[in-house]
């Protein structure tokens, strides 16, 4: 299950289930978009971009949606496993500048 | 070399020492960021350089001091730090400004 409070917000799924992670951005003007990958004691690590001229962009077991009508942004892992046990952040980045706003970020934990 | 590599992993220092923080990339890429992040929460862009030209300065407090002396490298001097400033503090680098951003593994600081 999922749950937010003062903690990070947590996603708590089986091994072999798909995972959905989910990211709200506020500024309508952001054209670009990028998933992180950070595991514990690294940097993040780039998983999957897109641009906002797409709604759908598809990776190696993972697919990113963009709703630009709700300023919705989704990461969709396919057959999640252990390994993909991390903190995820969405950012984005507007068009009239060139730096990345990161989101609050996300812990997926998989069981095995 | 397709990575960002920093130096060092860890580093503990005196309210008092002075400290220099190291990036390098051999990506060819003309941009490079300072973020600082705490824990659970996502990085905070501190300082990006353009053509090894500071570009962006993010309201830092001047006890950092980055300097980019040549385009693959990027440092950050560190002087009378505050407990506060306890971080890791990661480097990236990105092709020119508002392409993907590619992390380094991170400084973990303690100012004691």
């Amino acid at each position: 299950g999922e749950s937010v409070g003062l903690h990070l917000p947590t996603l708590s799924v089986q091994e072999g289930d798909n995972s959905i992670i989910n990211c709200a951005y506020s500024n309508s003007a952001s054209d670009y978009f990028i998933w992180y990958k950070q595991e514990s004691g690294k940097g993040p690590q780039f998983i999957i971009d897109i641009r906002s001229n797409m709604d759908k962009r598809q990776g190696q077991r993972v697919t990113v949606l963009l709703n630009k009508t709700v300023k919705h942004l989704s990461l969709q892992i396919a057959a999640t496993q252990p390994g993909d046990s991390a903190v995820y952040f969405c950012a984005e980045k507007n068009s009239g500048y060139s730096t990345l706003t990161f989101g609050k970020g996300t812990m997926l934990l998989v069981s095995p | 070399d397709t990575e960002v590599t920093q130096t060092p992993k860890h580093l503990v220092m005196g309210m008092t020492n002075k400290k220099s923080l190291k990036c390098e990339q051999h990506m060819g890429h003309r941009a490079m960021y300072w973020y600082k992040q705490k824990a659970k929460k996502p990085p905070e862009l501190m300082f990006v350089y353009s053509y090894e030209k500071l570009s962006i300065n993010e309201s830092v407090p001047s006890r950092f001091s980055p300097e980019c002396p040549n385009s693959s490298l990027l440092n950050l001097h560190l002087h009378a730090l505050q407990p506060e400033d306890s971080a890791l503090y990661l480097c990236a680098s990105s092709q020119v400004l508002g392409n993907e951003q590619f992390f380094g593994p991170g400084t973990r600081l303690t100012v004691l």
